[in-house]
């Protein structure tokens, strides 16, 4: 049990559909991230968030947006996505600032965009 | 340019091998180092932390080496749930990013 949560675990949709991605940590963290996993390559830092506060946006498409009502709420808005945003989205907490702290990550949503 | 490079294998070994696996590190001034392992289509999960004068946990010893900046992972006495794919990740310290390498496969068969 990882303690973060994420729904749904999986998700088809049309690239013309709008759809969101929840995340919820039950750890008391202050920090949560969001990453892709794409085949064959490494995780990829999208967005990062401290005390709910947007701290790094690393270059992603405005089609992805993300929203973090409190620290425990982390949203992922998607639109007008493309096929090689097909991927795994992992959510992650942290205690603080991951530089010192380890990450705990969601089981992920598998996204499939046709 | 690949900031942590792994051997992205995969190792193929026998239950009760004993397998190492190094990862090395471009930037100089990353100063916190983890371990986390992955199964197939699952997240990854913290295995361990890496400190500076190496630590073990049961079956499995992380070592670091700064002047030659790598980490190693050891596993003594394979076992078949230990197959995974094994991620290098190392961080600076008071910066949200961690890097993660692309991971180093292992197979432990019967």
């Amino acid at each position: 049990e990882t303690g973060v949560t994420q729904t749904p675990r999986h998700l088809v949709m049309g690239m013309t559909n709008k759809k969101s991605l929840k995340c919820e940590q039950h750890l008391g963290h202050n920090a949560m991230y969001w990453y892709k996993q794409s085949a064959k390559k490494p995780l990829e830092l999208m967005f990062v968030y401290n005390f709910k506060e947007q701290t790094e946006n690393n270059s992603v498409p405005s089609r992805f947006s993300p929203e973090c009502p409190n620290s425990s709420h982390l949203f992922l808005h998607l639109h007008t996505l493309q096929p090689e945003d097909s991927a795994l989205y992992l959510c992650a907490s942290s205690q603080d600032l991951a530089g010192s702290y380890e990450q705990y990550f969601g089981p992920g949503t598998r996204l499939t965009v046709t | 340019r690949k900031e942590v490079e792994q051997d992205p294998g995969p190792f193929n070994v026998p239950e009760g091998a004993t397998v190492a696996f190094n990862c090395t590190y471009s930037n100089s001034a990353s100063q916190s180092f983890f371990w986390y392992r992955q199964d197939c289509r699952k997240e990854p999960k913290l295995l361990m932390s890496v400190y500076s004068s190496g630590n073990e946990d049961g079956r499995f010893t992380a070592q670091l080496n700064r002047a030659s900046q790598y980490i190693s992972l050891l596993i003594r006495d394979s076992k078949l749930s230990d197959s995974a794919t094994y991620l290098c990740v190392a961080g600076l310290r008071g910066y949200s990013t961690l890097t993660f390498g692309k991971g180093t496969m292992l197979l432990v068969s019967p």
